[in-house]
Order: C-alpha cells, then structure tokens, then sequence
C-alpha cells in the first residue's frame, strides 16, 4: 500500500481563497515533500521539508510536518486560477544499502474559480 | 524539463508481447526511479535505482523488470503486457542523499489491447 495518503481527494475553492490539503504516512522517514502535477504532464517539485523541521514557507506556499502523528499539510494562501492542479505528497525514506526510496499518494484535486 | 527524456511517449501494443520504455537523463543523477500513473491510484512505484546496475523493487513490480547500465538510462520492461498495464508511466532522477527532490519526465502513455 501507498506510504502517503492525501486528504481530500478533491477540493474547489473561489481564486483569493486558501487552500489546505493534508497527508498522513506510515513509516519514519528522511523527508516529505510535495509536487503540483498539471493535467497531462510530469510532477513538478514545490518543496521539501526535512524530518526535524516542523514548517516551512515557500511563497505562497506552507507545509507543516508533524511526525508524532506522521502527517503534513500543504496550505496555498490567496489561491489564483493557475494553482488548479493535482498536489501530491511525496515521502523520502531510506533503506540499508538500498538508498532512498521515494514514494506518493493518491493525490488531491484543486480547482480554483476565478 | 531537467534533462530528462522519457521514450517513446505514446505507445499501442497487443496483449502478451514485449515492451521496453526508456528514461534518458543528462543531469548525471544516481537515483533513478519508474511509476505509474492511474486514475483512484496516484503514482505508484514500480522499480528504482540507486546507481548503475544497482536496483530494487517498488510498491507494484510484477511483470516488471528494469536495468540500468549506464547512468543516464533506466530501461523499464513489460516482459509480457497485460492489459492491467494501460497507465502512464512517468520517469524521475534525483540527486540523492538529503536533497532528494525529484525531477520528472513528460511521461509515457502505454495502452494495452
């Protein structure tokens, strides 16, 4: 089964409004990261955030990582239309000798209204 | 796109024949990795690499096999196709070690019939 689940599978909001979007995983790991995939094309990575580091701004971007309870929330503040994408997290571990394995989730939807 | 070129990007083929897709990088990257993309699934990995010739499973690797001989190419095998296998397949590299963010390649869309 997948290490990273993203909740909800699907989202609509008005263009100005935030959207947050979560993700929750099963195993320790290196990192966890998100990516935007545009309708037809390859993933596009947004950012990282490592695991002793609890949230991070990129932009108009902010993830928090809580691995107590292992789980992440991307928030998008002030959405514009161009941000309707599919949002994926991603986490990093690392096996013995076997380096680092990168695994995703389902995904979330996000349509943005103009 | 990062030096990544995925090939060929659209490809029909019959059920029980062979198929090889080819992930082409330039960026020198240890890491390569192999999913596939399917509606309800996300991206699912399939095969990754850690260096030439060195290789291991993902999360849906039957009827898959990979090799890697050189750094710059990941070959992804369907030993027999199956119609199961109609997805996209999406090629990605990455660097390694703590900066593990991955690049990814416009993808291959394989239909099976």
């Amino acid at each position: 089964s997948q290490q990273g689940e993203e909740d909800p599978q699907a989202l609509s909001i008005q263009e100005g409004e935030n959207a947050t979007m979560n993700c929750s995983y099963k195993t320790s790991i290196n990192n966890l990261q998100w990516y935007r995939q545009n309708s037809g094309r390859g993933l596009v990575h947004l950012i990282l955030i490592r695991s002793n580091e609890r949230e991070k701004h990129s932009g108009r971007l902010r993830v928090t990582l809580d691995t107590s309870k292992k789980s992440s929330s991307l928030l998008i503040t002030a959405s514009r239309a161009a941000d309707t994408a599919s949002y994926f997290c991603a986490t990093d571990y690392r096996i013995k000798a076997a380096g680092n394995k990168l695994t995703f989730g389902g995904g979330t939807r996000v349509l943005v209204k103009p | 796109d990062a030096g990544i070129t995925q090939s060929p990007r659209h490809k029909v083929t019959e059920t029980g024949t062979p198929v090889t897709l080819r992930c082409h990088q330039t960026e020198n990257h240890r890491y390569m990795y192999w999913y596939r993309q399917d509606p309800g699934h996300g991206l699912r990995l399939i095969h990754y690499s850690y260096g030439v010739k060195d290789t291991d499973k993902g999360e849906v690797s039957d009827g898959y096999s990979v090799s890697r001989s050189k750094t710059e190419d990941f070959l992804l095998t369907l030993e027999s196709a199956t119609s199961s296998q109609t997805s996209v397949y999406f090629c990605a590299i990455s660097v390694g070690g703590y900066r593990t963010e991955a690049f990814f390649g416009q993808g291959t869309r394989l239909t099976v019939v």
